[in-house]
This record gives structure tokens, sequence and C-alpha cells, in this order.
């Protein structure tokens, strides 16, 4: 059980180049999330999925797009990367319950925009 | 506007000792709270939850407490340990909406020998 798994480990792009970020969960869970971290900054959701097919967005949405094809993927992507969007990006997956949802999260992917 | 706060980016425990760690909250509409905790390189880790129909809910050497007049939540830490050392992160969220959670910035504990 690898619970969430996110690949690439890190990454430097430059400016204007595009990536997939790849988060996979073997939890079965519903809901997938894609946060960005920044120094001195807590998590700050980008786009999240409520089930396969679905995205919507969150807190930070510009710049980045997602896709949820299958259940227990959900990609995001940087069509145009720039240097504001270096930082550190987690997955996290959760299922719910009656008295709220307790998100796993994935080891992280540290993108470095030159 | 930050709905979420952790007013002490860092806290120094000596081993044994309870650790207390704070966080404020703004948004009356949050119905459960969770502690991360995150060692760098790694992902946060979920340590510990409580919804709002509780004001504690206890794991071991973890225990959280809810205010929710004062919107003001807290996890205690009793004995701290050195394996404690990371940053700590309060999240809050409103059940029924996907379960987005809003975070604090993190407390960076340091437990001594």
């Amino acid at each position: 059980n690898a619970g969430v798994t996110q690949t690439p480990k890190f990454r430097v792009l430059k400016t204007g180049q595009s990536m997939t970020l790849l988060c996979a969960q073997d939890m079965n869970h519903e809901y997938m999330y894609w946060y960005r971290q920044d120094p001195g900054m807590g998590l700050r959701l980008i786009h999240y999925s409520v089930g396969e097919g679905t995205t919507a967005k969150g807190e930070v949405p510009d710049g980045y797009n997602v896709s949820r094809l299958k259940k227990q993927n959900f990609l995001l992507g940087l069509e145009s990367a720039a240097p504001s969007q270096t930082s550190v990006y987690f997955c996290a997956s959760s299922y719910a319950t009656l008295l709220g949802d307790t998100q796993y999260f994935g080891p992280g992917t540290r993108l470095t925009v030159l | 506007d930050q709905q979420v706060k952790q007013n002490s980016p860092s806290l120094s425990v000596q081993e044994g000792r309870i650790s207390i760690l704070n966080c404020d909250y703004t948004n009356s509409m949050f119905d459960y709270f969770l502690w991360y905790k995150k060692y760098p390189a790694e992902g946060p880790t979920f340590l510990i939850s409580i919804s709002s129909i509780k004001d504690k809910n206890e794991d071991g050497r973890f225990t959280v407490f809810l205010n929710k007049s004062a919107k003001h939540l807290s996890l205690h830490i009793v004995p701290s340990q050195p394996g404690d050392s990371a940053v700590y992160f309060c999240a809050a969220s409103n059940t029924g909406t996907a379960s987005k959670l809003t975070f604090g910035t993190g407390t960076r504990l340091q437990v001594t020998l």
C-alpha cells in the first residue's frame, strides 16, 4: 500500500516550458487535491476533484490546469511556466466521512522555474 | 485575509516538557480541524483532528483542544520528544464543501535535550 505518490520529485524548467505533475493514490479515495507551499506560507489549494471526470478551482488556480481521467490519478499541468510558479507541490487524497475528511499527502514535487 | 493563523513561527521546548501549539481561525463556518506534522523534504503527515461537536480529542501523547467561542484551538504534546521536532500546521475545513482545507502558516517546534 503506497498511499499517495507523486512524480517527479524534482524538476527544473525554463520560463515558458510546460510540464505535467502526476499524482497517484491506491486508497480508493474519491477526493483529490493539489496544493502549493511557498516559504513562510501554509499550503494553498490550487485545484481539487470530488470524483473521476470532475475538477474545480481552489484558492490559487491561475496558470494551472488539472485532469482526473481515472479515479486513482490526478494530473496537474503548467502550460507556460513562470518563475512565480517555483514552489513545492503537494498532492493529497481523502474519503468522505460524516464528521470531516482527513487528507493524506504525497511526498511533494519541488519545481524551480528559471 | 488569512482565515487560519498560527502566530508563533517557532517554539523551543525541553525534552519531557509539554509543547503547546496554538491556532486561531476567523471563519465561523469551519467545523473540522486538523493538525499535520511536516518534516523537511516530506509531505505533511496527519496527526490528530477534532470536530466542532467536541472540545477535546486525545491520541496518545497528543491532545487537541477546541474553544469555539474564542475560535481557537491548541495542540498539546506531552511529554515532548526529540522526534517531535518538525513544523506543525493547523488546518480547518467546512464539511460538505469537498473538505477543502485552509492551512495556517505553521509553527516550527524544536525539542531540545
